[in-house]
């Protein structure tokens, strides 16, 4: 249990469906990141917040919509994706966002894109 | 940020000590050495950060040289739990985006 939550741990969506991953951080963290991690790929950072402020977005395609309505909440909006795009998404917390800082990761969601 | 280079794979048996070395040539002043473990199918988890010499804590050690331009994962005692990617980052305290890499896949079997 690291402090940082996700849900759902599983999902299942057609291209043209709408769902939303939620990550929550009982850290009192005031960095939050979404990563995602393809089979046999490492990790790729998607996006990053500071204080509910997006500070980076790794060229991440527009279908990936993320939100941060405060410090402890992060979603990720996930709309006519590809298959593509089935992977372990991973969101994290760290205290602020300095790379020397420990990260916190949640257990992931593991989505799959019919 | 600078780049590091490590082993891609490691074998070892359980209960023995597993050293992975991780090279950073280009390493800066203001730079920590830190190691991340991910078991599959779940994120990754810090295990030590370093900036000289050594450093231990309930898990592992980590050494250090003093040009500090590589560093050892040191793990003693290895367990079958223990098989996971073993990841090696440079990282500073400004803002910086970890880079993950390709990592060190430790087995340890029987």
């Amino acid at each position: 249990e690291t402090g940082v939550t996700q849900t759902p741990r599983h999902l299942v969506m057609g291209m043209t469906n709408k769902k939303s991953l939620k990550c929550e951080q009982h850290l009192g963290h005031n960095a939050m990141y979404w990563y995602k991690q393809s089979a046999k790929k490492p990790l790729e950072l998607m996006f990053v917040y500071s204080l509910e402020e997006r500070v980076e977005n790794n060229s991440v395609p527009s279908r990936f919509s993320p939100e941060c309505p405060n410090s402890s909440h992060l979603f990720l909006h996930l709309h006519t994706l590809q298959p593509e795009d089935s992977a372990l998404y991973l969101c994290a917390s760290s205290q602020e966002v300095r790379g020397s800082d420990e990260q916190f990761f949640g257990p992931g969601t593991r989505l799959t894109v019919l | 940020l600078a780049k590091t280079t490590q082993p891609i794979s490691m074998d070892s048996y359980e209960g023995q000590e597993v050293n992975i070395t991780c090279s950073h040539n280009n390493i800066a002043t203001n730079d920590y050495i830190t190691w991340y473990q991910q078991f599959p199918s779940q994120g990754p988890r810090f295990i030590i950060q370093g900036y000289k010499t050594k450093v231990t804590n309930e898990v592992a050690s980590l050494f250090i040289p003093a040009d500090r331009k590589s560093s050892t994962l040191s793990l003693p005692r290895v367990s079958l739990s223990d098989t996971a990617v073993y990841y090696c980052l440079v990282l500073n305290t400004g803002f910086q985006k970890l880079v993950f890499g390709t990592g060190t896949r430790l087995l340890v079997s029987p």
